[in-house]
């Protein structure tokens, strides 16, 4: 399956402050990955779905203007969190679109990064 | 739209026991079910895909099997280890555009 890393593993930042996430997909070209967000103890939310060379498409209730996405190539997909609050606090992860061996397709995820907005 | 539920939220057995953790999905229009296994603070890994057209999938000592008209799926894990302790998320994918639903996962924890 697909390698997928993400940088940074963890950051803290003061609040107002933007934090780019940059998720790369290190050993397949990826035209389609995807954003997630966990807060503890809680599913995996979808935020967003990311194309290589458009615009992202948001899921129903994230506001695109604060979760900023970039595809602007085949193995990397940033996410930047602009003017970050407390509540913004959360593990983000990302996963990349891609094939199994048997043709099905298939999520490969990265190892997250945790957010903390003092 | 698909709600996933994962029942109950944490787990304790003792090692060696065989269980069974249990998914349920609303919409039985799935393209595929995976489960996952993540540990504290890591990303996903994950453990089986079972297709929409397959009744059960195996790897090891894991064995998942997907019923579409019930809604559900479970995990079984033979002979636990303490290493087997994680949470256990599934995920049901709906349609080719691949989007997952996820369940809150099930807390394991299996001690020596």
């Amino acid at each position: 399956g697909a390698v997928v890393s993400q940088h940074p593993s963890w950051v803290i930042c003061k609040s107002g402050t933007s934090v780019k996430i940059e998720c790369r997909s290190l050993d397949f070209q990826a035209t389609t990955m995807f954003w997630y967000r966990q807060f503890p103890k809680q599913s995996l939310m979808l935020m967003a779905t990311s194309n290589e060379g458009s615009k992202a498409t948001y899921e129903q209730g994230v506001e695109k203007d604060k979760f900023l996405i970039n595809h602007a190539s085949l193995t990397l997909s940033t996410l930047t969190v602009t003017s970050a609050h407390p509540e913004d606090s959360s593990f983000y992860i990302c996963s990349v679109l891609g094939r199994t061996q048997g043709g099905t397709d298939t999520q490969y995820f990265g190892p997250g990064t945790r957010l903390t907005v003092l | 739209k698909q709600e996933v539920t994962q029942i109950p939220a944490a787990l304790s057995v003792p090692e060696g026991e065989n269980l069974v953790l249990n998914c349920s999905f609303t919409d039985s229009a799935i393209y595929n079910l995976q489960w996952f296994r993540q540990d504290p603070g890591k990303g996903l890994t994950s453990l089986l895909l079972i297709q929409s057209s397959q009744r059960e999938q195996t790897s090891g000592r894991l064995n998942a099997s997907l019923d579409k008209s019930s809604g559900r799926s479970t995990l079984y894990i033979a002979a636990s280890q303490p290493g087997d302790s994680a949470t256990y998320l599934c995920a049901a994918s709906t349609g080719a555009n691949s989007k997952l639903t996820f369940g809150k996962g099930i807390t394991l924890s299996v001690r020596p």
